[in-house]
């Protein structure tokens, strides 16, 4: 099966950027998602992108997709103390089907 | 964007007690639900595809038995914990793709915690 890999933790300073990042094995995905997740909450879809898409931007988020190397990332620019949160990143499978990478938590300090 | 919602948010139960979670999407339908279940500071792991007016397809090593789902309409998933036990305790969330203009996008519900004394 799919293998989706996050490092666990990150930590950076309040406005600075944080760059998330996510392996994966398998390359047939359509589109590839960041979601974040607050504590005891459920999943919020923060943004995707499309697999023929190299770099997608969204305000503060920039997702750049290397396809070659199997490799996702999530910038996060002017991090705020609010964008303390597990994200994880997850690939289209069959179906509809999600697979979700490891998680990573980000943890914003003053 | 769309909302899904899943009720009871929270239940504690007794071990033995069947226990039943349900996923609404509040403003689309959805004929495919999915149920996860994530455990402390781990990723989600989904359990088995909702599908409406049919049985549902659960991943290999869920038991079929054990966590019963019912896709009784168009916006409604339930997911039953039969007999539950202390291993079933866990944090159970649900997901309804809403077809879109870049294909289908899972909108989470809040996720129920379940914990089984």
């Amino acid at each position: 099966g799919e293998d989706v890999e996050q490092s666990l933790f990150l930590s950076v300073r309040e406005g600075d950027s944080s760059v998330i990042n996510c392996t994966y094995t398998d390359s047939s995905s359509t589109y590839l998602y960041w979601y974040k997740q607050e504590p005891g909450a459920g999943l919020q879809l923060l943004t995707y992108i499309f697999s023929n898409m190299d770099m997608k931007q969204d305000q503060r988020l920039t997702v750049l997709l290397n396809k070659k190397d199997k490799h996702l990332s999530l910038r996060i620019a002017d991090t705020q103390t609010g964008d303390s949160a597990i994200y994880f990143c997850a690939l289209t499978g069959g179906g509809n089907k999600l697979t979700f990478g490891t998680g990573t938590q980000l943890k914003v300090e003053l | 964007g769309a909302v899904v919602s899943q009720h009871p948010s929270r239940v504690i139960c007794k071990s033995g007690t069947s226990v039943k979670i349900e996923c609404r999407s509040l403003d689309f339908q959805a004929t495919t639900m999915f149920w996860y279940r994530q455990f402390p500071k781990k990723s989600l792991m989904l359990m088995a595809t909702s599908n409406e007016g049919s049985k549902a397809t659960y991943e290999q090593g869920v038991e079929k038995d054990k966590f019963l789902i019912n896709h009784a309409s168009l916006t409604l998933s339930t997911l039953t914990v039969t007999s539950a036990h202390p291993e079933d305790s866990s944090f159970y969330i649900c997901s309804a793709p809403q077809r879109g203009g870049f294909g289908d996008t899972q909108y989470f519900g809040p996720g129920t915690r379940l914990t089984v004394l």
